[in-house]
């Protein structure tokens, strides 16, 4: 079954402490990328991916990094969480570029104390 | 800079009457235009989409949006609302590698 999959899916931690979140897509897409969803804010992008080892900062990239080494797989690390980072986190990826219909996977609650 | 706008945050309609959400995007040159569903506690899918050809096109699930080009506009349409129609809708263009959504605007249908 074609899918985005992420882990975990939800997630409780505390300021500062380093977490990574997976996203791995099984469709040989080359384009992927991360959202944060925040109420009233709808999705604003964080960080994109057109292939491997090309990565670029969308719209709130402040906080995390990513990385892209293999072409299903796009991490998204937080190096130093906090409290602001607490929201619902979506992986995308698309055939090519941006487009191309993005299919998401089924999001990671990340909440920060 | 790219943006999009829903202009309905919350509707809140009884099943069988009609939807029309707005969705108004600034960008110049060439889009592909998305309609995006979130059903509660669900990911994001497609509804629909618009890349070029007929201004109108047809979702899933009865849904249709007509794109005019003059008024940046991208307004999905619905004839008859059910309750399974519930959900957070996004409205979202594709322009120069970014997919940018709008806010959202949630729908409630009551039986």
């Amino acid at each position: 079954e074609a899918q985005v999959t992420q882990n975990p899916r939800y997630l409780i931690t505390v300021t500062g402490k380093k977490l990574t979140v997976t996203c791995s897509q099984n469709m040989n897409h080359e384009y992927m990328s991360w959202y944060r969803q925040d109420p009233g804010l709808g999705l604003r992008q964080i960080y994109y991916s057109m292939n491997v080892e090309v990565t670029d900062k969308g719209d709130v990239p402040e906080g995390y990094k990513v990385s892209r080494k293999e072409k299903r797989n796009f991490p998204l690390i937080l190096e130093s969480p906090s409290p602001n980072q607490t929201s619902l986190y979506f992986c995308a990826s698309s055939l090519s570029r941006g487009y191309n219909e993005q299919f998401f996977g089924p999001g990671t609650r990340l909440t920060v104390l | 800079a790219q943006s999009v706008s829903q202009h309905n945050h919350h509707v809140i309609l009884s099943e069988a009457a009609s939807l029309e959400l707005g969705c108004n995007y600034s960008y110049g040159g060439t889009v592909n235009l998305f309609w995006y569903v979130q059903y509660p506690g669900q990911h994001l899918q497609l509804l629909l989409k618009y890349f070029s050809g007929d201004p109108l096109v047809k979702g899933i699930k009865g849904f249709e949006a007509e794109f005019i080009k003059s008024k940046f506009s991208f307004n999905l349409r619905k004839p008859s609302v059910q309750w399974s129609d519930t959900a957070e809708y996004f409205c979202a263009v594709n322009a120069a590698d970014k997919l940018i959504f709008g806010t959202g605007t949630r729908l409630q249908v009551f039986p």
